[in-house]
């Protein structure tokens, strides 16, 4: 149980485009996804916090209007990256928050997408 | 401000040896500690967590964490590494909703 997926896992873009990537809970019910932004070796970067229904909050220094995030439902949040430059190249990791019970506090991650701007 | 520490970026060990990585925290109140790992261009897995009881945690892929509260640590074991314990492992603690990872440590395992 606790499987969540993220489409696509990879992803190249020309620069100035925009991209969209799902992250999905497939076997339960995430109030709260988050998302994370990871570069080679180096630990996860917590980009913003979003709760379904409501407006994501951002951590401070990421830019809302460039990483667009919609949690539309308890089962999908989806980010979009904007204008793409290739400083945004990056691996993208979701992860969601299981919604009630003695497991509140873990959170389930995805594969994570590869995003490469050319 | 809370957080978790990771004081080595690598460790080595022989396959068949014991296996630790080091996780200091520092927090106000009870500390919600977890452990997880990632293999190359993967999320992260689950490992293991402390929220309360016993002092020793026992987890996945038989790793388990010792929480030690008079030394602010919870490191992470493995009585015998397997070569394929090579991976990325993150401590992290719980604070304001928001899980906040360490550096993270590189573990290689050697046959």
């Amino acid at each position: 149980g606790a499987v969540v997926s993220q489409h696509p896992s990879r992803v190249i873009c020309k620069s100035g485009t925009s991209v969209k990537i799902e992250c999905r809970s497939l076997d339960f019910q995430a109030t709260t996804m988050f998302w994370y932004r990871q570069f080679p070796k180096q630990s996860l970067m917590l980009m913003a916090t979003s709760n379904e229904g409501s407006k994501a909050t951002y951590e401070q220094g990421v830019e809302k209007d460039k990483f667009l995030i919609n949690h539309a439902s308890l089962t999908l949040s989806t980010l979009t990256v904007t204008s793409a430059h290739p400083e945004d190249s990056s691996f993208y990791i979701c992860s969601a928050r299981v919604a009630s019970g003695t497991a509140t506090y873990e959170q389930y991650f995805g594969p994570g997408t590869r995003l490469t701007v050319t | 401000a809370q957080s978790v520490a990771q004081p080595e970026d690598q460790v080595n060990v022989a396959e068949g040896n014991p296996l630790t990585v080091k996780c200091t925290y520092s927090v106000s109140g009870n500390p919600y500690l977890f452990w997880y790992v990632q293999y190359p261009n993967r999320g992260l897995q689950f490992l293991l967590k402390y929220i309360t009881g016993d002092n020793l945690v026992k987890g996945s892929y038989g790793f388990e964490a010792e929480f030690n509260k008079s030394q602010t640590s919870f490191h992470l074991k493995k009585p015998s590494a397997l070569v394929s314990d090579s991976a990325l492992y993150f401590c992290a603690v719980y604070s304001w909703g928001k899980l906040q990872f360490g550096a993270g440590t590189q573990v290689v395992v050697t046959p």
